[in-house]
């Protein structure tokens, strides 16, 4: 069965530093998706992505966040200037053509900002 | 706002037995309602929606769903409970005519031999 894949599982930063985290949607899919889980809390939508712009983002996704489709295959998220808050698990999700369609999510990074 | 509420921090069942884990919501229009499972080290796996049409659904590993909107419930259930079900189970919906989910705080389910 097709998957989302993420990279790196695990990531450590230094505060103040810029970080890019890397998804491979499943091929077919168009819509892809960010979110975060900061530990112990519930998981949260950060952003979505269609046709190759946001089409929605949450109030977390300010201006330190931004997302890119480089490719045909990749979709990364860009923390830019990390604060120790940023630190929590993403999961990227991808979801097919029809809104009824399952968003189905990768094993996530782990980021962890020093 | 859209919300999802799961009551229980965590469940406890004996293997056999059958299980429910409870999930609440509060949308506006028609909800689009999800259960995915989370094992350790790992991502949210899609378990089951209900979109439209029975209010019982089914889905993965001889999971199943009841929609209930008098009640703006989507219970999990399974008939007989395994061990190897013991995971995070994590309620979704989505409305509103926007695609992102709101995820409940999610549910431990601990299933003992």
């Amino acid at each position: 069965e097709p998957e989302v894949t993420q990279t790196p599982s695990h990531q450590v930063t230094q505060m103040g530093q810029e970080v890019i985290l890397r998804c491979v949607p499943i091929s077919n899919h168009l819509y892809f998706y960010w979110y975060r889980q900061i530990l112990g809390q519930k998981v949260e939508f950060l952003v979505s992505f269609y046709n190759n712009e946001i089409s929605e983002k949450s109030e977390i996704f300010d201006d330190q966040f931004s997302v890119e489709r480089p490719d045909g295959s990749n979709f990364t998220l860009k923390i830019r200037s990390t604060k120790l808050e940023d630190s929590a698990m993403y999961f990227c999700a991808s979801s097919g053509e029809t809104d009824n369609q399952p968003q189905h999510f990768g094993d996530g990074t782990r980021l962890s900002i020093l | 706002a859209q919300s999802v509420a799961q009551p229980e921090d965590q469940v406890n069942v004996a293997e056999g037995n059958p299980l429910t884990v409870k999930c609440t919501y509060s949308v506006s229009g028609n909800p689009y309602l999800f259960w995915y499972v989370q094992y350790p080290n790992r991502g949210l796996q899609f378990l089951l929606k209900y979109i439209t049409g029975d209010n019982l659904v089914k889905g993965s590993y001889g999971f199943e769903a009841e929609f209930n909107k008098s009640q703006t419930s989507f219970h999990l259930k399974k008939p007989s409970a395994l061990v190897s079900d013991s995971a995070l189970y994590f309620c979704a919906v989505r409305a509103g005519g926007y695609n992102k989910l709101i995820f409940g705080a999610g549910t431990r389910l601990a299933v003992h031999p």
